[in-house]
């Protein structure tokens, strides 16, 4: 059975400390590996991976994708308030050659103290 | 502002009635999805459709109906016969074809007692 699985499931730090979220997957097929961010209601888009290596970079926030290893990590710098939330990752399959649909992790609650 | 709009943002019900969540998109996309978070768990899609007239079942599409008879429009309907309906459901968008990202809508509360 496909499965995504996000670690830590929660985590609490301190203004300007630096996070590292993690997520492994089982997946046949793979297509790409996508990480959001959740505030309140609606997930947003962060990052969209599907090769190895390659880190995708937005202002503080960076991720790469491991697909030997089947991980990716998110990483957040010099976090601020603001970045409290819950961070989702999903794989997307590929399914019969037409556009797949996600399979998502529990997510990882991130909580910054000022 | 193109964008996905759920309503309503809270919906309360009794159990055995049916009850039927709005999604419209102004993005013109193609998909459209349909998706069930519940506490403690990640997302889990109830049904999508990749075009007009056309849909899907999801991992957990018993006890849902949808329809697409707009390209606009993905209406979903929780039906009596969903043993465990009260959740936040999310609908969501993307542009058909590969590598495209799924576009959010803010979500609809329904509880059900």
């Amino acid at each position: 059975e496909d499965k995504v699985v996000q670690s830590p499931l929660s985590l609490v730090v301190h203004e300007g400390d630096t996070v590292t979220l993690n997520c492994s997957y089982e997946v046949t097929n793979f297509r790409s590996l996508l990480w959001y961010k959740q505030e309140k209601k609606a997930p947003t888009f962060l990052f969209m991976l599907t090769s190895s290596g390659i880190e995708k970079k937005s202002g503080r926030l960076s991720s790469i994708l491991d697909k030997k290893e089947l991980f990716s990590i998110l990483n957040i710098t010099a976090t601020q308030t603001g970045d409290s939330a819950v961070y989702l990752c999903a794989v997307e399959p590929l399914l019969g050659g037409s556009q797949g649909n996600l399979i998502f992790g529990k997510g990882t609650k991130l909580s910054v103290k000022p | 502002d193109g964008g996905i709009t759920q309503s309503p943002k809270y919906l309360f019900r009794k159990e055995g009635q049916n009850v039927t969540l709005s999604c419209e998109q102004n993005l013109n996309h193609d998909a459209m999805y349909w998706y069930r978070q519940d506490p403690g768990q990640g997302l889990r899609l109830i049904y999508y459709s990749q075009i007009v007239n056309d849909f899907q079942k999801g991992d957990i599409a018993e006890g849902y109906s949808v329809s697409r008879e707009k390209k606009e429009s993905f209406p979903l309907t929780v039906t009596s016969a969903q043993k465990n309906p009260t959740a936040f459901y999310l609908c969501a968008s993307s542009i058909r074809g590969l590598n495209s990202p799924l576009h959010f809508g803010n979500g609809t509360r329904l509880t059900v007692t």
